[in-house]
């Protein structure tokens, strides 16, 4: 199993540009979630999923969306690139029913974002 | 709501001496709680967890943590730590209806010297 995957790994934006970042999981997992990641700040939830089609917010969701059509799959989209959005951004996934629900998240490599 | 502090943002020790990172948390509902490690440009990895049943969890390289009701908390120690246990440790809760809504603390940098 490869795990929780992201593309890209870097990525360097203008303000005002938008972009996609992608995230795949092959466990099965039925919850999904985004974080971004700050020094000194932890991490602070984004946006996650809890199956297909179903998303909600989280700590921080301004500028972001989010969709899930699959169960492997849950881009995370910036509409409008703003310094602020600087950060390191993690996917994670949890819960199979099928592999005994698994409560702790697995984590992605993360994608580091500058935005200029 | 739920939220998670980390009482210490750095912690430096010498290598084979204790340490103890410390963790509280608040929450309105049931939560489980978790230690996660994270080493340079990675992403995090699970050290351990406590779902329910003894308080006291140990993970594979020698870590444990106990989780304490009445104080809401849930430290993280090591009798004897290796250069190799440098890195970031983040203490985190989940709601037990919601796995994929996790609240951690801002992490403990534990760096550890020769």
């Amino acid at each position: 199993n490869a795990g929780v995957t992201q593309t890209p790994k870097f990525q360097v934006l203008k303000t005002g540009q938008s972009m996609t970042l992608q995230c795949a999981q092959d466990m099965n997992h039925e919850y999904m979630s985004w974080y971004r990641q700050d020094p000194g700040m932890g991490l602070r939830l984004i946006h996650y999923s809890v199956g297909a089609g179903i998303t909600d917010q989280g700590e921080v969701p301004n500028g972001y969306n989010v969709s899930r059509s699959t169960t492997e799959d849950f881009p995370l989209r910036l509409l409008s690139a703003a310094p602020s959005q600087t950060s390191v951004y993690f996917c994670a996934s949890s819960y199979s029913k099928e592999r005994g629900y698994s409560y702790e998240q697995y984590f992605g490599p993360g994608t580091r974002l500058t935005v200029t | 709501a739920q939220s998670v502090t980390q009482l210490d943002s750095q912690v430096p020790v010498f290598e084979e001496a204790p340490v103890e990172l410390r963790c509280n948390y608040s929450s309105s509902v049931s939560v489980y709680l978790f230690w996660y490690v994270q080493y340079p440009n990675q992403g995090l990895q699970l050290l351990l967890k406590y779902l329910s049943g003894s308080t006291l969890v140990e993970s594979i390289n020698g870590f444990e943590a106990e989780f304490n009701k009445s104080q809401t908390s849930f430290h993280l120690r090591k009798p004897s730590v290796h250069i190799s246990d440098t890195a970031e440790y983040f203490c985190a809760v989940s709601p037990r209806t919601n796995a994929g809504k996790s609240t951690f603390g801002d992490g403990t940098t534990l760096t550890v010297k020769p």
